[in-house]
C-alpha cells in the first residue's frame, strides 16, 4: 500500500484545456514537494509547501496544500504540449530531505 | 539537475555479475540520497550518505547491496551478484544540508539485467 496515493495516474487532455492532480495520504506530512519527471531524465523539484491550506502559484501552476496536512492538488490552466510529463508528489514526514516518500505519479500527456 | 552528476547513464548487466553505479553531487553538496524507480512506480528511497559516513540506509536490500561516500570522489552503489529483480533506474539526489531543503537529482542509471 502507497503512503502517498496520486490521481489520476494516467491523464491525456487537448493543449488548453484545465486539469487537476492530486496526491493523498493518511498520514500527517511536516511537508510536500511536487516534482516533474520527463523520460529519462531525474525528477526537478516545482514547489515545497510547508504550512497546512497554503497555496503556491508558479506561472500557470497552482498548488495547494490541504488544511490537516494530508493532501495536497496541482492544478494547471490551459495546459501545454510542454507541461507533458511525470507529476511526483514527495511527502517529508519528518521535515528533513531524508527518507522522501514518493507516490507513484501522474502521468501527464497534453495534446496539442 | 543541473550539477548532479551520475553514470553510466545505462548499464547492462548478465545475472551474477556486479554493477557499480556512480554519482557526483553537485559543488558544495556534502549530503547523497540513493533511489530506485521500478516502472510506473515512484522513487522508493534506498540509502542516505553522507561524507565517509552512511547515515539511514533502512532502504537498502540486507544482501548484495552496498553505497559508500568516500572522502574523495563519487558515492558509489554497488550490487552484487545482480539479478533480473535488480533492474530499474537509480537515481541519486543531493542536498546541501538534510534539513528539508531541495533535492537535485541527476539523470539515473538504468541498469538493465539479462
Amino acid at each position: 500500500t502507497q503512503l502517498l496515493e496520486q490521481s489520476p495516474q494516467f491523464l491525456s487532455i487537448q493543449e488548453g484545456e484545465n486539469l487537476t492532480v492530486y496526491c493523498n495520504s493518511s498520514s500527517v506530512f511536516s511537508s510536500l514537494q511536487w516534482y516533474r519527471q520527463e523520460p529519462g531524465e531525474g525528477p526537478v523539484l516545482l514547489v515545497t509547501v510547508v504550512t497546512g491550506g497554503e497555496v503556491k502559484k508558479l506561472k500557470r501552476l497552482t498548488f495547494q496544500f490541504g488544511d490537516a496536512r494530508k493532501d495536497s492538488s496541482l492544478h494547471i490552466t490551459a495546459a501545454q504540449p510542454g507541461d507533458t510529463g511525470l507529476y511526483l508528489c514527495a511527502g517529508s514526514l519528518s521535515g528533513s530531505a531524508r527518507q522522501l516518500t514518493f507516490g507513484s505519479g501522474t502521468q501527464l500527456t497534453v495534446l496539442p | 539537475n543541473a550539477g548532479v552528476m551520475q553514470n553510466p547513464r545505462h548499464l547492462v548487466r548478465r545475472r551474477g555479475q556486479e554493477a557499480r553505479l556512480r554519482c557526483s553531487p553537485m559543488k558544495g553538496h556534502s549530503h547523497v540520497y540513493w533511489y530506485r524507480q521500478l516502472p510506473e512506480e515512484g522513487l522508493k528511497f534506498m540509502v542516505y550518505l553522507q561524507k565517509e559516513n552512511i547515515i539511514d540506509e533502512s532502504g537498502m536490500p540486507k544482501e548484495r547491496f552496498s553505497a559508500e561516500f568516500p572522502k574523495e570522489g563519487p558515492s558509489i552503489l554497488r550490487i552484487q551478484q545482480v539479478v533480473r529483480g535488480d533492474s530499474a533506474a537509480y537515481f541519486c539526489a543531493s542536498s546541501r544540508t538534510s534539513g528539508g531543503e531541495k533535492l537535485f537529482f541527476g539523470s539515473g542509471t538504468q541498469l538493465s539485467v539479462l
